[in-house]
């Protein structure tokens, strides 16, 4: 069974700061990971997904990694800002045979930066 | 990105009662929809998947008489929560995917259903 971990489960830096959330995965054979953003009360916006295939994926001041063989996946966020305050979860398609695929997810890292 | 979009944002019922919620892809075709439910600084947790016409997988432990999915459409799915209890209070989230070869989804901003 696909187990998620990210740790820690929170996070305060300073507003300016480079920072790295991590996320581990226990089996390798996945289809996709995606990084998603919640904020308080709200549903989960999508950042950033990398295929199997791919090592890694940039949008804006975010750059996400993928070692699939190590099963371990890297949220990168630069310059941070207060804006940046949100939950950040990472999940995995476990399943690449067809119309059921699922994605587990982790419990998340909940960041504050601070002004 | 796509839009999917969740009525009510809120609810507040009785128990006993029946609440509906719906589910809306708004700029494509949703193939296969998610229910997933959060409890408070918990991760989210697989309900059930549907795909349009079919009848909903539901993940095991989750009551398919109490949680009623419909997906009638490439656009619409609902989650009814049967004859709630105050242990039904929770925040569901719809998600829905296309049938493009990413496989990836997009989710709605969440019901927040109080059962007192």
């Amino acid at each position: 069974k696909q187990e998620v971990t990210q740790i820690p489960a929170a996070l305060s830096v300073p507003e300016g700061e480079n920072l790295v959330l991590n996320c581990s995965f226990t089996d390798s054979a996945i289809y996709n990971l995606q990084w998603f953003r919640q904020d308080p009360g709200k549903g989960l916006t999508s950042l950033l997904l990398i295929q199997s295939s791919q090592r890694e994926q940039t949008s804006g001041r975010l750059n996400a990694s993928l070692d699939k063989s190590s099963g371990r996946s890297t949220l990168y966020i630069a310059a941070s800002q207060p804006g940046d305050s949100a939950t950040y979860l990472c999940a995995v398609y476990g399943d690449y045979t067809g119309a059921n695929s699922k994605l587990t997810f982790g419990k998340g890292i909940t960041l504050s930066v601070r002004p | 990105g796509a839009v999917v979009s969740q009525h009510p944002s809120r609810v507040i019922c009785k128990s006993g009662t029946s609440v509906k919620i719906e589910c809306r892809s708004l700029d494509f075709q949703a193939t296969t929809m998610f229910w997933y439910r959060q409890f408070p600084k918990k991760s989210l947790m697989l309900m059930a998947t549907s795909n349009e016409g079919s009848k909903a997988t539901y993940e095991q432990g989750v009551e398919k008489d109490k949680f009623l999915i419909n997906h009638a459409s490439l656009t619409l799915s609902t989650l009814t929560v049967t004859s709630a209890h105050p242990e039904d209070s929770s925040f569901y989230i719809c998600s829905a995917r296309g049938s493009g070869i990413s496989y990836e989804q997009y989710f709605g901003p969440g019901t927040r259903l109080t059962v007192t």
